[in-house]
């Protein structure tokens, strides 16, 4: 069956901070990978999206990027972060029919 | 217009009853429809795909009208541990993409 990852769980870091967030998939070969936000009390945002290795979509301008190094790997990275960029960062995966499955998340609070 | 708009709530029901949501889209290409289940600091956790005109497991219902442009779902003998937020998505005709709606609040009370 498949699993996805995500870690850390948590994160506090200070404004003007480097992030790097990381999501991998086990079981499944050629995914589509995904990076959304939600943030307090909203939607969920669609960051970033890939269809294979080093292919990366960006759905919003920000100062966030991704990368997908390994098949099963995809990372959501920051040079710096904002106070605007806290909120509930999550993988998502999906093979056929658009149905996406999420990983557990990460909950970023920027101070 | 947002693509995918649901009416957030909350959703008061006591328990046993039947409660439905709708969510209205405005992509009339989409091919694929999904509920999912979110609870409090949690990730969604999908509960039902539509592809047709509904889908049905077990007290959860989904049925999708294309000439009005909305889903809905319907959950019949609520239980406590149906409280959480129930979000509506539409995939695009590419398949890679799904837009999410904010999330229907329901709370059910004993």
């Amino acid at each position: 069956s498949q699993t996805i990852h995500q870690w850390p769980a948590t994160l506090v870091q200070p404004v003007g901070s480097p992030l790097s967030l990381e999501c991998t998939v086990e079981g499944t070969s050629n995914p589509n990978l995904y990076w959304y936000r939600q943030a307090a009390g909203r939607g969920l945002q669609l960051l970033f999206y890939s269809v294979g290795i080093g292919q990366i979509s960006s759905e919003v301008p920000q100062n966030l990027s991704a990368s997908r190094p390994q098949d099963r790997q995809f990372i959501l990275s920051s040079k710096k972060l904002l106070l605007s960029d806290s909120g509930f960062y999550l993988c998502a995966w999906s093979v056929l029919a658009n149905e996406q499955f999420f990983g557990p998340g990460t909950r970023l609070t920027v101070l | 217009r947002k693509e995918v708009e649901q009416d957030p709530g909350p959703f008061n029901v006591p328990e046993g009853a039947t409660v439905a949501f709708n969510c209205t889209y405005s992509n009339s290409a989409s091919q694929s429809f999904f509920w999912y289940r979110q609870d409090c600091r949690k990730e969604p956790k999908l509960l039902m795909s539509v592809y047709s005109s509904g889908n049905e497991d077990g007290r959860f219902t989904a049925q999708l009208n294309r000439a009005s442009q909305y889903i809905s779902l319907l959950i019949r003998d609520s239980k406590l541990s149906d409280s959480a937020t129930y979000l509506c998505a539409q995939g695009s005709g590419g398949y890679q993409k799904v837009t999410f709606g904010t999330g229907t609040k329901l709370q059910v009370i004993p």
